[in-house]
């Protein structure tokens, strides 16, 4: 079945720690996003890539890197620089033709700062 | 700038009872609208969409929205609440120039027995 991927579901990390999430994608969908869910306060944008090579800031870039090699995967690095890291992050895909903003979601990563 | 506005961040009703939530949004064309449900600890599902054509639009597990212009709302609702429908619900509007969604911050829907 085609979707979206996610791994780790949990992860713990200390302080001062870069850590990696996975986000692969089986639907041949050109656009990639990564968001950020906090209590209360929806869906951030943290980064999105619309074609491999290529990505943009979304509202909540700082402390956070991507990269976009292949069509099917845009892991998100969560850096030292991050003030609060812990949260759940949601990986998601769409298609740009037609492009009417629709997202297909991950299961989510859910990080922990001890 | 566009937004989205869910009333209620918390909704409880009793099993068998009407679910209403409610999304406006603010924009000067009609734009794309969508709901969302989570289930804890899980990604989002696309409930219903609504893009162009009909306003009353029918979505996964019972739910309906009707999309009005006028009221610039696009509530969503549900004849009979059931256990399982108890989740976390999201309202999202695309963005005119990119598509970009636009998030609401949510609703949870409590069903009690």
């Amino acid at each position: 079945d085609g979707g979206i991927t996610q791994s780790p579901k949990y992860l713990f990390r200390k302080e001062g720690q870069n850590v990696t999430l996975s986000c692969e994608q089986n639907l041949n969908h050109d656009a990639m996003y990564w968001y950020r869910q906090d209590p209360g306060q929806g869906l951030r944008l943290i980064y999105y890539s619309q074609i491999v090579n290529d990505f943009q800031k979304g509202d909540i870039a700082e402390g956070y890197s991507v990269s976009r090699e292949k069509k099917e995967s845009f892991p998100l690095t969560v850096t030292s620089a991050q003030k609060n890291p812990t949260a759940f992050y949601l990986c998601a895909s769409s298609t740009t033709a037609p492009n009417t903003g629709e997202l297909f979601f991950g299961e989510g990563s859910r990080l922990t700062v001890l | 700038a566009q937004s989205v506005t869910q009333l209620g961040s918390h909704v409880s009703v009793s099993e068998g009872a009407l679910v209403l939530l409610r999304c406006n949004y603010s924009s000067s064309v009609p734009p794309y609208l969508f709901w969302y449900v989570q289930y804890p600890n899980q990604g989002l599902q696309l409930l219903l969409k609504y893009t162009t054509g009909a306003t009353l639009v029918k979505g996964i597990n019972g739910f309906e929205a009707e999309f009005k212009k006028s009221e610039t709302s696009f509530h969503l609702t549900k004849p009979s609440a059931h256990m399982s429908d108890a989740a976390e619900y999201f309202c999202a509007v695309s963005r005119i120039n990119n598509r970009k969604l636009i998030w609401g911050l949510g609703t949870s829907l409590a069903v009690n027995p």
